[in-house]
């Protein structure tokens, strides 16, 4: 039974870098790609990157300049970096597992905040 | 980027009746093996989106069969053959054929 669990500093200050993990258990992260997603709040979800280990990553165009999706196998976890937050990245960010494209298991999710 | 468009963006539905909710995609999601890149999921209030349907047309472990996915060209439906109470939440469809991968804005579906 695959597990997601995100983490994340709650408030982060306009300017500064996000960094959010995401810790996996019950599968190696070396076996499936693994997706970050955010939904601003009271809106609709977007698509940020994913990455397969030791392979590809594919960043949205529209974020591809910010961010960095990366993964450790010591600790079976995947992370994300976000830099020169605005109060446009407040959002949830959920990480979520996919093999053949369709996003099959996801986290509860970590809310962020951008605010000084 | 792939534009997806949902209809209706909101839903009111008697438990026990039938449910559609409709996508369409700016060009064809019809990958050369054959399938549809494109899924459904469902939010429930307060919970991470769970996948429905993918390829187009089928269920995910454990959705029951109350639930189904047709595509004709780049229009896509989710029928609800007889909605339940716990159906409530957002629909959303996204397509996974070319990044960056895009989501339709969402239908809430709620009960009358």
């Amino acid at each position: 039974q695959v597990q997601l669990q995100e983490a994340g500093p709650g408030v982060v200050k306009p300017s500064e870098t996000l960094s959010l993990t995401c810790n996996v258990s019950g599968v190696p992260i070396y076996s499936y790609y693994w997706n970050w997603i955010r939904q601003p709040p009271g809106k609709g979800l977007e698509w940020i990157g994913n990455m397969f280990f030791g392979g590809s990553t594919k960043y949205n165009p529209s974020l591809e300049s910010r961010v960095t999706i990366f993964g450790d196998t010591s600790k079976n976890q995947v992370s994300l970096n976000l830099t020169s937050v605005t109060a446009a990245d407040t959002a949830v960010y959920y990480c979520a597992k996919s093999l053949s494209g369709s996003l099959e298991s996801w986290g509860q999710g970590t809310r962020v905040t951008v605010s000084s | 980027d792939i534009v997806m468009t949902q209809s209706p963006l909101s839903l009111s539905v008697t438990p026990g009746e039938p449910a559609s909710i409709s996508c369409r995609s700016s060009q064809g999601l019809l990958h050369s093996n054959g399938y549809h890149y494109l899924d459904w999921y469902l939010q429930k209030p307060g919970q991470s989106p769970q996948l429905l349907i993918h390829l187009g047309s089928t269920r995910a472990s454990g959705v029951p069969d109350r639930f189904s996915g047709g595509a004709s060209g780049t229009d896509f439906t989710l029928k609800i053959s007889r909605v339940e109470p716990e159906d409530v939440g957002v629909y959303y469809c996204m397509q996974t054929l070319q990044t960056p991968w895009t989501f339709g804005q969402g239908t809430k579906v709620d009960l009358k």
